[in-house]
């Protein structure tokens, strides 16, 4: 059973450009969730999506950054007119299912794209 | 926000010696997490915490979930080389709040 799946794993943009984040979840995982690591930082959450919906964008910048998760295909993380201030660590984790805590609700991680914006 | 204090931020030790970190928060958790990141990598989850008063093994790895849900540490035994890297705890409600990390060097 693959693990989750990011691409690409590094990804350089110049400023004013467009990034695009893909992420498959694990198989049978329909709930993921994008959370960004500054250097030398915790884990930061941005957006929760279950299949065509968008659940929490509490941690999501509400310029620039937009999310989606269709019916078919991976999840995607986009960042229109990326700065500077952008260049992070963007991970995409998964779960079978989502609550408040419990085995079936349990993350797992991605290898994470090293966004870097010149 | 919430938030997640976890100490230490940095750990220097020799191989062969037990590792202690711990998490505090403000704010009650279901669920805690412990994971570790290795340098360009994900986190791997090691522990999962599903129960206050929890106490869960594995390997050399001994984390508890704290009685009053705020609170969660990590032991690691007999450290060797691989065990290298952040650690990070996590509070689960749907999101997960994660602790700044705390970074083991060993030498050999």
């Amino acid at each position: 059973n693959a693990g989750v799946m990011q691409n690409p794993r590094h990804l350089v943009r110049r400023r004013g450009q467009e990034a695009r984040l893909r992420c498959s979840p694990m198989k049978g995982h329909s709930h993921v969730y994008w959370y960004r690591q500054l250097p030398e930082e915790g884990l930061k959450f941005m957006v929760y999506l279950q299949k065509e919906n968008i659940i929490d964008e509490s941690g999501m910048p509400k310029e620039r950054f937009s999310a989606e998760f269709p019916k078919e295909g991976p999840s995607i993380l986009r960042i229109q007119q990326v700065v500077r201030g952008d260049s992070a660590a963007y991970f995409c984790a998964s779960s079978p299912n989502a609550g408040t805590g419990g085995r079936t609700d349990t993350q797992y991680f991605g290898p994470g794209t090293r966004l870097t914006v010149l | 926000g919430q938030q997640l204090n976890q100490s230490p931020q940095s750990m220097f030790i020799q191989e062969g010696e037990d590792v202690s970190m711990n998490c505090t928060s403000s704010s009650i958790f279901n669920t805690w997490l412990w994971y570790k990141q290795d340098p360009g990598e994900g986190p791997v989850l090691l522990i999962a915490l599903y129960k206050a008063g929890e106490l869960t093994s594995n390997g050399r790895l001994t984390a508890q979930f704290g009685i009053t849900r705020k609170d969660s540490f990590l032991n690691i035994s007999a450290s060797i080389p691989s065990d290298v890297g952040i650690y990070f705890c996590a509070g689960q409600i749907f999101k997960l709040v994660f602790g700044q990390g705390t970074r083991l060097t060993i030498n050999p």
